[in-house]
């Protein structure tokens, strides 16, 4: 079975523009999160996705979004990118059979670069 | 509020070396996960193992064995043997339920980067 997807796997922007990241879920996989990783703040929770609704929310302003497809693959969004916004990101997938014994499967990131 | 520390920012050994990585944790639950996560160099997050609170038997998996303990806060991992392939950053991470929504979102320690020298 393949793993989670995302693509791109690199992206170099400039502040000010607007980014759009994809990622594929692993094939019966329901839920999707979104995580931020830098070297400062490590790994950092951005928003979870389970049957096209944001369920859970980290602590990120709001130019960052996502969204869910009904096919489960999902969306993020960075609005207005700051150098700051520089980061590798990261999705995971989820089954949701038993809600509290879910284990994320990561895909490979992301790499941004904000100039 | 959950929290994960990982003390140790960075390990070197040589290659047949035992190695133990530490991670201590605080949560108000009484139900929850603890999972380790493997980065290596190409970034990937792999999935190594998840224990439930309510399980405090020891794990073993070929290299890799962890030691949960709840009465220390701590799900420590020790790679036997260590090699070069082991070299990563290894991260903990602790899920629990989210008040307002009863959905869990990973808290992530800081990792611990292991060299394994030849």
């Amino acid at each position: 079975k393949a793993g989670v997807t995302q693509t791109p796997r690199y992206l170099i922007k400039t502040r000010g523009q607007q980014v759009t990241l994809s990622c594929s879920p692993i094939s019966g996989h329901r839920s999707v999160s979104w995580y931020q990783q830098t070297p400062g703040q490590g790994l950092q929770f951005l928003f979870e996705y389970f049957s096209e609704t944001q369920r859970n929310k980290g602590n990120f302003p709001g130019r960052f979004s996502g969204r869910q497809f009904s096919n489960s693959r999902s969306e993020m969004n960075v609005s207005t990118l700051e150098l700051g916004d520089s980061a590798l990101y990261l999705c995971a997938s989820s089954l949701e059979q038993q809600a509290r014994a879910d284990t994320q499967y990561f895909g490979p990131g992301t790499r941004l670069t904000v100039l | 509020a959950q929290k994960v520390t990982q003390a140790q920012t960075e390990i070197s050994v040589v290659e047949k070396e035992d190695v133990t990585l530490d991670c201590v944790y605080e949560t108000r639950d009484t139900t929850y996960y603890l999972f380790w996560y493997k980065q290596p160099p190409s970034g990937e997050l792999v999935f190594l193992i998840r224990r439930n609170s309510f399980d405090e038997q020891n794990e073993i998996s070929g290299r890799y064995s962890w030691n949960f303990q709840k009465s220390t806060s701590s799900f420590n991992f020790t790679i036997t043997a260590s090699q070069v392939v082991d070299s990563a950053v290894y991260f903990c991470a602790l899920s629990e339920a989210q008040e307002d929504t009863g959905r869990r979102a990973l808290t992530f320690g800081s990792g611990t980067r292991l060299q394994v020298q030849p």
